[in-house]
């Protein structure tokens, strides 16, 4: 089992629409759940930390289980500049920032 | 405000030649580390530094060598290059560990080894 799994999509849902992406990861020892997004042939940058009572930033929305060792990353109202690839990362739960990274999970918003 | 600088861009090698991918920062990060990012793999932990002085392995160290003599700057090596190596590589940076430490990238070097 990966220590990080993503629905590798793709998703292609129309503007304005609502789409959420779901992570699991397996090691029960991880503090720290993150949210990257990807643009093709481009670096990760940082989208959102996650945190244990969930966090909004604009439209974006994360939430994290621990009971169920999944987190979540909701947009609403999406727009054609959300289309990128989402990337859901863990830390490893050794201490240092040992991050394990899901193989994405890639988002096209059509006009 | 250069944040991680990452040399070269582009990089064709042929199976056995080594070389040196280079990364430095200005933001006085005491984390840095190494990432290769293959299709369907997500990226992987090859490296990383949590001081000067201090590296150790991560997921997929087998072919590589780090070093960190300064905060700035984190090398990577290739002792002998080999096609499975073929990937496109990221350091990143951070200031510490936890959720108020993302990590920086840069902007990569996509190596070929034929």
């Amino acid at each position: 089992r990966k220590e990080v799994e993503q629905d590798p999509g793709p998703f292609n849902v129309p503007e304005g629409a609502t789409v959420a992406f779901n992570c699991t990861y397996s090691n029960s020892a991880s503090q720290s759940f993150f949210w990257y997004r990807q643009d093709c042939r481009k670096e990760p940058k940082l989208l959102m930390s996650v945190y244990s009572s969930g966090n909004e930033d604009g439209r974006f929305t994360a939430q994290l289980n621990r009971a169920s060792q999944y987190i979540s990353l909701l947009i609403r109202d999406s727009k054609l500049s959300d289309s990128a690839t989402y990337l859901c990362v863990v830390n490893d739960g050794q201490g240092a920032q040992k991050l394990v990274f899901g193989q994405g999970t890639r988002l096209t918003i059509n006009p | 405000n250069a944040g991680v600088t990452q040399t070269p861009k582009f990089q064709v090698l042929k199976t056995g030649q080594s070389m040196t991918l280079q990364c430095a920062q200005d933001m006085n990060h005491e984390y840095m580390s190494w990432y290769r990012q293959d299709p369907g793999m997500g990226l992987r932990l090859i490296h990383y530094s949590v001081g000067a002085g201090i590296t150790d392995q991560g997921e997929v160290p087998n072919g590589y060598n780090v070093s960190r003599s300064t905060t700035e700057d984190f090398p990577l090596r290739l002792l002998s290059a080999a096609p499975s190596q073929t990937s496109v590589y990221f350091c990143a940076s951070s200031y510490g560990a936890g959720l108020d430490s993302p990590l920086h990238f840069g902007n990569g070097t996509r190596l070929t080894v034929t």
